[in-house]
């Protein structure tokens, strides 16, 4: 199916274990993202991608790592989780046009305990 | 300094009145303006856009979302709300000086109420 899609949906992990977020398009979109979403904080920007091989920091990019060697994955790392990190992280896709409309992913809701 | 703000984390209307989320931006520049909603365990969609031209914008589910230049704003209406409203909406700029990345606001869970 076309589209964008995470996994896991749900993880529980423990503090100082590394977990990866896994994120799939089938769009073959330049740019992808990753967001995490924490109540009063709306989304906030930890990595994004504007080609295979090609990444930059976002907002909040401290304890996080990703990777983009193909198009349609870019998968996000916690190397070692913290309870701060426990959050829903959502991924998403657009083309390369900077007012093209982003599509996300259905999260991937992570708690770190 | 924030650059979008979203006023009211909360609203709440009967079903049928009017709908109104507000959207402040910070630029001495007009940047790109969005309006996005989150349904319940769902990701994000895009509701409608202003990036040029007619500043009354129409959006999908009977929204429509107004560029005020004068006051830096880009409030969401719409005129009868229907329960299937219900949701999270987020408003999100792009500010063309800089890093030009989308950065949204905190977001407005708008209740119905029968």
């Amino acid at each position: 199916d076309a589209g964008i899609t995470q996994s896991p949906r749900y993880k529980i992990t423990e503090t100082g274990r590394q977990v990866t977020l896994m994120c799939h398009q089938t769009w073959s979109h330049s740019y992808m993202f990753w967001y995490r979403q924490d109540l009063g904080h709306g989304l906030r920007l930890i990595y994004y991608s504007a080609a295979a091989d090609i990444t930059d920091k976002g907002e909040v990019p401290d304890g996080y790592v990703v990777s983009r060697s193909k198009t349609e994955n870019f998968p996000l790392t916690l190397e070692s989780a913290t309870r701060s990190q426990t959050s829903v992280y959502f991924c998403a896709s657009r083309e390369d046009t900077i007012t093209g409309e982003l599509f996300f992913g259905e999260g991937s809701r992570l708690t770190v305990l | 300094a924030q650059s979008v703000t979203q006023l009211g984390s909360h609203v709440s209307v009967s079903e049928g009145a009017l709908v109104l989320l507000r959207c402040n931006y910070s630029s001495s520049v007009p940047p790109y303006l969005f309006w996005y909603v989150q349904y319940p365990n769902q990701g994000l969609q895009l509701l409608l856009k202003y990036t040029t031209g007619a500043t009354l914008v129409k959006g999908i589910n009977g929204f429509e979302a107004e560029f005020k230049k004068s006051e830096t704003s880009f409030h969401l209406t719409k005129p009868s709300a229907h329960m299937s409203d219900a949701a999270e909406y987020f408003c999100a700029v792009i500010l063309i000086q800089g890093a030009q990345k989308l950065v949204f606001g905190q977001g407005t869970r708008l209740t119905i109420n029968p």
